[in-house]
């Protein structure tokens, strides 16, 4: 059963700090995925990831960046954390074999912005 | 851009009744449309899905089916029961990643 395990359900911070929110999974997936989660406005993607070293923007990338390091992690960044930040981040991951595969989802974390 | 557009928002039936749930997508390229289901405080999970070759797939009481033609694809659940509540999502593939719906609230009255 693939595991897709990020690192804090809940984190608060406060306005200005540099948030590192971190996802492994265990499956060897190549693909990973960052979205943010708002009540109304459904799963939103902020950046994705199909390899090592790769990284790709989503629809919303604007105060976020990523790293992925290693095949198995997948960092989303928030450089400066400001309070419309304050949502629902789910990681996922996917198989890639030429063709387009569901999603694997983390518990997600909550994160608010004081 | 890319957009997945999925409705109802919220949906109420009583139990043993059908409920139907309807996403339309915009790349003609898409070719796989997966739904997931959200209970509440938990992740996503996927329930079911659907390539572009295929036009119809069931999985006991869960069934989607897909119209290439007109871009649509719908969730169908019958025999509903008050575990079958949640917020489901349909998505379309976009490009190696999934483009979602708004989300759909199913609340199963007994």
């Amino acid at each position: 059963d693939v595991k897709v395990t990020q690192s804090s359900r809940y984190l608060v911070k406060r306005t200005g700090e540099k948030v590192f929110l971190e996802c492994v999974q265990d499956m060897d997936h190549e693909n990973m995925f960052w979205y943010r989660q708002d009540p109304g406005l459904g799963l939103r993607l902020i950046y994705f990831s199909y390899d090592v070293k790769m990284k790709e923007k989503g629809d919303i990338p604007e105060g976020y960046s990523v790293s992925r390091e290693k095949k198995e992690r997948f960092s989303l960044i928030l450089e400066s954390a400001s309070t419309n930040q304050t949502s629902m981040y789910l990681c996922a991951s996917s198989l890639w074999s030429g063709m387009d595969y569901g999603y694997t989802f983390g518990s997600g974390t909550r994160l608010t912005v004081v | 851009g890319e957009n997945v557009e999925q409705h109802p928002s919220t949906l109420s039936v009583q139990e043993g009744d059908s409920a139907v749930i309807k996403c339309t997508y915009s790349d003609s390229a898409s070719n796989y449309f997966p739904w997931y289901k959200q209970e509440l405080g938990k992740r996503p999970q996927l329930i079911i899905d659907i390539r572009s070759n295929v036009g119809e797939k069931k999985d006991q009481r869960i069934a989607v089916t897909l119209n290439k033609t007109a871009k649509h694809f719908s969730l169908h659940i019958t025999e509903t029961q008050p575990e079958d509540s949640a917020v489901y999502f349909c998505a379309a593939s976009g490009r190696g990643k999934l483009i979602f719906g708004q989300g759909t609230e199913l609340s199963v009255k007994p």
